[in-house]
């Protein structure tokens, strides 16, 4: 079954990096999945695609400080220089044939 | 620039029914495949259903089949989901997102609140 799993919270300072992650479940470690991020009250926005090879081409507008890697079945959101803007859920998803699936969501917060 | 806009939300009663709909502008609509994900309130993101840029493949989430009908009208550059026999529990804010490649754009969103 495929499914993705990501720490529910995750924190760093003002200026500081951090790396967020996803895991895809067993059997599935080649799969791209898709980087998305949601401000309170606001629609999600996406930040990029996310190959197993560690490309990852990005939406429209996304800063240099957002980057993506890749490392057997974890897919990693590195977000450096951090910003308060910055602080948002990000949510990590996939897809195969006939349906998507999402991870739970990590909170980010700028301390 | 890209936009989607998402409409049709509101409050329903239990076992009522809505469409929703959803404009698209800024990019070739026909192109793409489109999308409804559901978001509950504190809740993550549900994926519920999604469609070919022709319309002629669609898939649903299994918790979503019989009641939800996804559509699209290329001529239009909208995409719209039938809501049927609602219950409490699809009390969410519902989004479209439309897709192609490397490509993926989201609306803002509409509220449906289901009680009686």
């Amino acid at each position: 079954q495929l499914v993705l799993t990501q720490s529910p919270s995750a924190s760093a300072s003002l200026g500081a990096s951090v790396k967020l992650t996803c895991t895809l479940s067993s059997g599935h470690s080649t799969y791209a999945i898709a980087w998305h991020q949601q401000h309170p009250e606001k629609g999600p926005r996406y930040l990029m695609k996310l190959n197993s090879d560690g490309s990852h081409p990005k939406g429209d507008g996304i800063p240099d400080r957002f980057l993506g890697s890749s490392s057997g079945a974890e897919r990693y959101l590195t977000i450096s220089s951090l910003q308060s803007e910055d602080e948002a859920d990000y949510y990590c998803q996939t897809w195969a044939t006939g349906f998507w699936v999402f991870g739970g969501g990590t909170k980010l917060t700028v301390l | 620039q890209v936009q989607l806009v998402e409409s049709g939300g509101g409050l329903v009663k239990p076992g009522g029914s809505l469409r929703l709909s959803c404009a698209a502008s800024g990019f070739t609509f026909s192109d793409f495949y489109m999308s409804w994900i559901r978001q509950a309130p504190g809740k993550g993101l549900e994926w519920l259903s999604y469609i070919s840029s022709s319309g002629g493949t669609i898939y649903y989430a299994d918790s979503m089949k019989g009641r939800f009908t996804i559509s699209r009208d290329n001529a239009k550059n909208s995409l719209y989901l039938q809501m049927n026999s609602l219950r409490a529990e699809d009390t969410a804010v519902y989004y479209c997102a439309s897709f192609m490649g490397d490509l993926y754009y989201w609306g803002q969103g509409t509220l449906v609140t289901v009680s009686s």
